[in-house]
């Protein structure tokens, strides 16, 4: 199995302030065939399943606001959110999507500090 | 915009067999390119990939589970199931079923408690 790590495991940010957040993988997540990285980022809010924010790395999901972005490659990659806004406040995960099975991350519990 | 919704027993007893439904609507579980699977997540821990069924037929599991998972699909229904056997309180967990496209789930259901326990 690829284990995900994830750090930090919760952090606090001030409204409008840049919250990022980091994970690693045990083995490259480079797709040859596509030359994309499969991991993708999820918010989770309380009650709800995941949201899908982010794929191949860096695109964001349709309709996810652009102050979600996401970069990295090889084994390390970061979700940013530059403008944190009440309504981020929720728990992102990063997955891959490179082989089965499948594997998440531990997540990150985002709140206003 | 494509609807799932799970469905099924909220308690189950240790060593018997749970057994969810997700019901697929506004889209077809036979349309090409799809796979339908099931991820849970267990009270404060992260989520877990059980398994999938894609439109071909072909099935998934996590070999985590060993020979304790059936991913079955009824394409006349519009539905895909799943039994998970020899339960145990580990197995207490929210279960969604969710549609992916090479691997990739970015549809979700609402998810359903289930809870182990005599």
């Amino acid at each position: 199995d690829i284990e995900m790590t994830q750090s930090p495991g919760s952090l606090a940010v001030s409204l409008g302030g840049r919250a990022t957040i980091n994970c690693k993988s045990r083995q490259s997540l480079l797709y040859s065939s596509s030359n994309k990285y499969n991991l993708a980022w999820f918010q989770q809010k309380p009650g709800q399943p995941p949201k899908l924010l982010i794929y191949s790395a860096s695109t964001r999901e349709s309709g996810v606001p652009d102050r979600f972005s996401g970069s990295g490659s090889g084994t390390d990659f970061t979700l940013t959110i530059s403008s944190l806004q009440a309504e981020d406040v929720a728990v992102y995960y990063c997955q891959q999507y490179y082989t089965t099975p499948l594997t998440f991350g531990g997540g990150t519990k985002v709140e206003i500090k | 915009q494509l609807q799932l919704q799970e469905s099924g027993p909220g308690l189950v007893k240790p060593s018997e067999t749970l057994s969810l439904t997700c019901t697929v609507s506004r889209g077809s579980i036979s349309s090409s390119g799809y796979c339908w699977g099931w991820i849970r997540q267990p009270p404060g821990r992260r989520l877990e990939w059980i398994g999938s069924i894609c439109n071909s037929g072909s099935t998934y599991n996590n070999p985590s589970f060993k020979s304790r998972v059936t991913v079955s699909a009824d394409t006349s229904k519009n539905q895909f199931s799943l039994k998970l056997t020899s339960v145990t309180a580990a197995d207490t967990a929210v279960y969604y079923c969710a549609r992916s496209a090479a691997s990739l789930y970015a549809h979700w259901g609402q998810g359903t408690l289930v809870t182990v326990s005599s």
